[in-house]
């Protein structure tokens, strides 16, 4: 089957870095890549969309500039939480798909912010 | 919000007992899907089912879909340990736009 690997797992760091989280498709060429937000013990709240070569779609409420996606080729997107504070950490999960088929997710990124 | 809910949140069970998972939506869809997700991992397709299909299987797994109603159901049969995760159904819109909306999920328990 399809493989997204999400890198890194896990990121601990201080109050305002940036962390740059990475969404690869292995096996396939995705038009779409997707990036949510999973708080403990709760479902998936769509970020945004993003399409190879374009802006991406944010969804309302995210800040654009606080998480800047850049989707390079039809096989890696990155997510950068930029000056990340406390209230950012989350469980943060890509996935990657090809027009209305199921999506493919990674294994999500655990980011802790002290 | 668009986000489905579903119901129970969480449900335990002895192995071998049937699971049923509830997923209600708001909006008109195209496709409406389940996913797993075991604890602090990402989410694994199961099964998809189509806006115009009522029932499909696949293995163990049962599914059922009632536009009218605007829900849908995932059935577990002859439940294993294994089986232990969270399950969010996912709402594939019908205006076109490649975008699901997850369910609140429910947190299944399967006990050996």
């Amino acid at each position: 089957g399809a493989v997204v690997s999400q890198h890194p797992s896990r990121v601990i760091c201080k109050s305002g870095t940036s962390v740059k989280i990475e969404c690869r498709s292995l096996d396939f060429q995705a038009t779409t890549m997707f990036w949510y937000r999973q708080f403990p013990k709760q479902s998936l709240m769509l970020m945004a969309t993003s399409n190879e070569g374009s802006k991406a779609t944010y969804e309302q409420g995210v800040e654009k500039d606080k998480f800047l996606i850049n989707h390079a080729s039809l096989t890696l997107s990155t997510l950068t939480v930029t000056s990340a504070h406390p209230e950012d950490s989350s469980f943060y999960i890509c996935s990657a798909g090809i027009s209305n088929q199921p999506q493919h997710f990674g294994d999500g990124t655990r980011l802790s912010i002290l | 919000s668009q986000q489905g809910e579903e119901d129970p949140q969480a449900l335990s069970i002895q192995e071998g007992e049937n699971a049923t998972m509830n997923c209600s939506y708001k909006t008109s869809i195209n496709n409406l899907q389940w996913y797993r997700q075991n604890s602090g991992r990402g989410l694994v397709h199961l099964i998809l089912i189509r806006s115009n299909e009522r029932e499909k299987h696949s293995g163990r797994l049962r599914v059922t879909l009632d536009t009218s109603k605007k829900s849908s159901s995932l059935l577990i049969t002859a439940s294993r340990a294994a089986d232990t995760a969270s399950y969010f159904c996912a709402t594939a819109l019908s205006s076109g736009t490649y975008k699901y909306i997850f369910g609140t999920g429910t947190r299944l328990k399967v006990l050996a």
